[in-house]
Formats: C-alpha cells, sequence, structure tokens
C-alpha cells in the first residue's frame, strides 16, 4: 500500500523567511496530494493541493511542486508570518488518503 | 450545510468497554473515512468506504469496525477498548466523482481516553 514520508519533523523560521516541506511517496498509482494544515486543538484545513497532471501549483504565498518520476512533492511557504505556524500535513491518494507523519513549523517575530 | 459531524467530542471508557463513534454528513459525498491522531505520528487511516454497503480497511484497523448502510453515516465501533486506542479521532468525507482526488473534509473529532 501507499507510504508517506515527510521531512522536516520540526521547522523554525524567522518570520519573512521561506519555508519548504517534502513528502515522498511510494505507490506510482498515487495521482493526487494536498495539503493540510492543523492548528492546535483544530481539524486539518485543506490549504492547497495538486493533481499528477501538474507539476506545480501557486496560491499567493504558498506554492506545491510535484515530480512524478522522482514521487515526490514540496510545500513552500514564501514570506511567513507568525499566523503561518502550525503543523502541515501531506498526503497522497491511489484510491484512499494517506497522510505524512506532520511537519511542526513555527515562525518567529 | 452543518458538513462533517462526529459525536461525542469527549469520551472516557474503562479497558474492556465497547462503545461507537458516530459520523454522519450531509454532502452527499460517496467516499467517507475515519483516522486516529496520536502525538508524532500524524493522522493513520483506520477505515474507509467508497460508498453505501462498502468498506475497506486502512493502515490501523484492528479493533475498530465500521459500517456504512446509509450515504450519509460511517459509524466507528470500538469492540473492547485499550489503552492503546487513547487518541484524537476524526471521521472525513469527500466527493469522488470517480476518484478520491478531491477535498477531505473534516469533522471535529471525538477525544478518547481508556483507562
Amino acid at each position: 500500500g501507499e507510504n508517506v514520508e515527510q521531512h522536516p519533523s520540526t521547522l523554525s523560521v524567522q518570520e519573512g523567511d521561506s519555508a519548504v516541506i517534502k513528502c515522498t511517496y511510494s505507490d506510482s498509482a498515487s495521482n493526487y496530494f494536498p495539503w493540510y494544515k492543523q492548528e492546535l486543538g483544530k481539524r486539518p484545513q485543506l490549504i492547497i493541493d495538486i493533481r499528477s497532471n501538474v507539476g506545480e501549483k501557486k496560491d499567493q504565498r504558498i506554492a506545491v511542486t510535484l515530480n512524478k518520476t522522482a514521487k515526490h512533492f514540496s510545500l513552500h511557504i514564501t514570506e511567513t508570518q507568525p499566523e503561518d505556524s502550525a503543523v502541515y500535513f501531506c498526503a497522497a491518494s491511489p484510491n484512499k488518503l494517506i497522510f505524512g507523519a506532520g511537519t511542526r513549523l513555527a515562525v518567529h517575530p | 450545510n452543518a458538513g462533517v459531524t462526529q459525536t461525542p467530542k469527549f469520551q472516557v471508557l474503562k479497558t474492556g468497554q465497547s462503545m461507537t463513534l458516530q459520523c454522519a454528513q450531509d454532502m452527499n459525498h460517496e467516499y467517507m473515512s475515519w483516522y486516529r491522531q496520536d502525538p508524532g505520528m500524524g493522522l493513520r487511516l483506520i477505515h474507509y468506504s467508497v460508498g453505501a454497503g462498502i468498506t475497506d480497511q486502512g493502515e490501523v484497523p484492528n479493533g475498530y469496525n465500521v459500517s456504512r448502510s446509509t450515504t450519509e453515516d460511517f459509524p466507528l465501533r470500538l469492540l473492547s477498548a485499550a489503552p492503546s486506542q487513547t487518541s484524537v479521532y476524526f471521521c472525513a468525507s469527500l466527493e469522488t466523482n470517480g476518484a478520491v482526488n478531491s477535498p477531505l473534509h473534516f469533522g471535529n473529532g471525538t477525544r478518547l481516553t481508556v483507562t
């Protein structure tokens, strides 16, 4: 079955810097790759997603890139702000959504 | 439109007790799923369903049962609770359109403690 690995597990940046989180997946049949943000005590919320027929997608300060040959995809957050501090999860879906273990991002003012 | 509704929000069980976590959605989503979230472990898939009458195992199905008699409801049953099942449980659904490639909608979660 699908296995998703996510790195790093924790990430600390200064406000205004960029943050990059990387994920790899194992099942070549996976064709959908969403990213979720989870604030403390809340449910995960979708922030961006990409499908396998697209290599890159951008939404304001957030972008996701996908390399299907290498089976990895990445989340890029530019101009980080303190409110970006949260846990971020990647996921991959062949026919069910499997999540990575999460990255705790801390943005320091 | 309430989205995905989970009950209860909190539950404390003794080892060996059984209970059912309820999940209902009003978006006519065919796909529904249950995850557990433990500290540092991310979201692990317990069971999922691609439509009424169809269920399948996820990554960590042992100790849990599910059924899908209607499109709206997807209850999760703990047969004999164990301390290792202490966790936060999330129910989630999505619109399939023939494939699992659209956003997952999460409920607010159930925090379960087994003593």
